[in-house]
Parts: structure tokens; C-alpha cells; sequence
């Protein structure tokens, strides 16, 4: 049973575009939302993370946007560079209490940006 | 500094063989993690080790799998014997606190059992 829904499985978007990826999760007590990048042959790299007690995160050009309501959060890549292609993966942990180490991730999303 | 390290990077082996696995953590990182990606599917938690210790082995899917961190270092998974359903990128990853913090991972190893 998948624990955290992403979408799209694959974006293509052109240089300087906004890139959205969507996620969603299913368990309440979940309280830590990471996006992780990553690039071929490399492993996962942290890129941008929220805690539900703030609805929007902004690093540079990426920005979480959190619905605790919804139980919805999404990256959005503003200016979206060919070097931004990657997959990217969001993931949900509940930091106390339980499994603290067990990151539940989404299926990944492969994006690509055209020069 | 040196990030996570795996080896190999790559494994091709047959059905019934044993693979063994293994990452080097970021120096000094008391949490170390192994995680796995069957092709297409979300990268899964298999366990969790703080030093030596097996904080949480939840997620190792049966007992062909081994993992094991000896004095609270390097750690080794080993797969025996290996099925076809094993093959995929087993990633390592460590942290300096728990809680999944700022998880460095390793470029990982990707098995392919035939």
C-alpha cells in the first residue's frame, strides 16, 4: 500500500518554465516533507524539506507548497534550468515516535527541461 | 569530506548466488540507513542502524537478507540466496541525527539477478 502519491510520473517543460510536481499522502501523523533530487548514476541528494506548520517553503527558485487540510504538498521550479532535469522525489517521515528513520517515498518524477 | 560510499556499484549475479553489499557512512554519522529501488517502483526503507545497533529492521523483506555494522562503521547487506525479485538499486544513506534529517546517500548499488 503506497503511503505517498506523486505526480507526474514524467514532465517535460522548456527552459524558463514553471516545473509542479504533486504529492499526497494518506497518513495524518506524518509531520516532515522532503523533496529529494536526484541525478543519473548519483543517489537522492536533500533539496528542500517543510514541516506541516508552515504552508509554503522557498529555496532560490523551489518552493513547497503545503495542504495540511488536503494532505497535498507540491514543488514548483520556477525558471526551470536544463540542468534542473533529474528525478525528483518527494517523501514523508513522522520525525517522533515510530520509525524515525524510515522515509516513506513517492514513486519518483523524471523531469526534463528543453533548452 | 568523503560522502557515502558503495560498492560495488554494480552487481550481476544468478539466481541462488549471495551478494554482499557494502557502504562506508560519512564519518562520525551514528545513523546509518539502507533503502531500495525496484525499477519503476519508490525507493523503500529496508532498515535503520544507530552505531551498531538495529534501531528498526521493518522494512528487510525476509530472511535472505543480512545486514550487519560491526563496530559501528562500515555496514554489509547480504542477500543470500539471491532471487530475481532482489534486483534493483539498494541505496545506503547516513545522518548525524535521527529523525531523517538531512539524509546523505551513497550512488548506490545496482543488483541485477538473473
Amino acid at each position: 500500500q503506497q503511503q505517498v502519491k506523486q505526480s507526474p510520473q514524467s514532465l517535460i517543460v522548456q527552459k524558463g518554465g514553471i516545473s509542479i510536481i504533486n504529492c499526497a499522502y494518506e497518513n495524518t501523523a506524518f509531520d516532515y516533507f522532503p523533496w529529494y533530487q536526484q541525478f543519473p548514476g548519483k543517489g537522492p541528494a536533500l533539496l528542500i524539506a517543510i514541516r506541516p506548520d508552515v504552508s509554503e517553503k522557498k529555496e532560490g527558485r523551489f518552493t513547497i507548497s503545503f495542504n495540511k487540510s488536503a494532505k497535498q504538498f507540491s514543488l514548483h521550479i520556477m525558471d526551470s534550468q536544463p540542468g534542473d532535469s533529474a528525478t525528483y522525489f518527494c517523501a514523508a517521515n513522522r520525525r517522533y515516535g515510530g520509525s524515525q528513520g524510515n522515509l516513506i517515498f513517492g514513486k519518483g518524477t523524471k523531469l526534463s527541461v528543453k533548452p | 569530506e568523503a560522502g557515502v560510499t558503495q560498492f560495488p556499484s554494480h552487481s550481476v549475479i544468478e539466481k541462488g548466488q549471495t551478494v554482499t553489499l557494502r557502504c562506508d557512512p560519512i564519518s562520525g554519522h551514528d545513523n546509518l540507513y539502507w533503502y531500495r529501488r525496484v525499477m519503476g517502483k519508490e525507493i523503500k526503507f529496508l532498515l535503520h542502524f544507530v552505531k551498531e545497533s538495529k534501531q528498526d529492521e521493518s522494512g528487510m523483506p525476509n530472511n535472505r537478507f543480512l545486514a550487519e555494522r560491526t563496530g559501528g562503521t562500515y555496514s554489509t547487506l547480504k542477500v543470500q540466496p539471491a532471487e530475481l525479485e532482489d534486483s534493483g538499486v539498494y541505496f545506503c544513506a547516513s545522518s548525524l541525527g535521527g529523525a531523517s534529517e538531512k539524509l546523505f546517500f551513497g550512488s548506490g548499488t545496482q543488483l541485477s539477478v538473473l
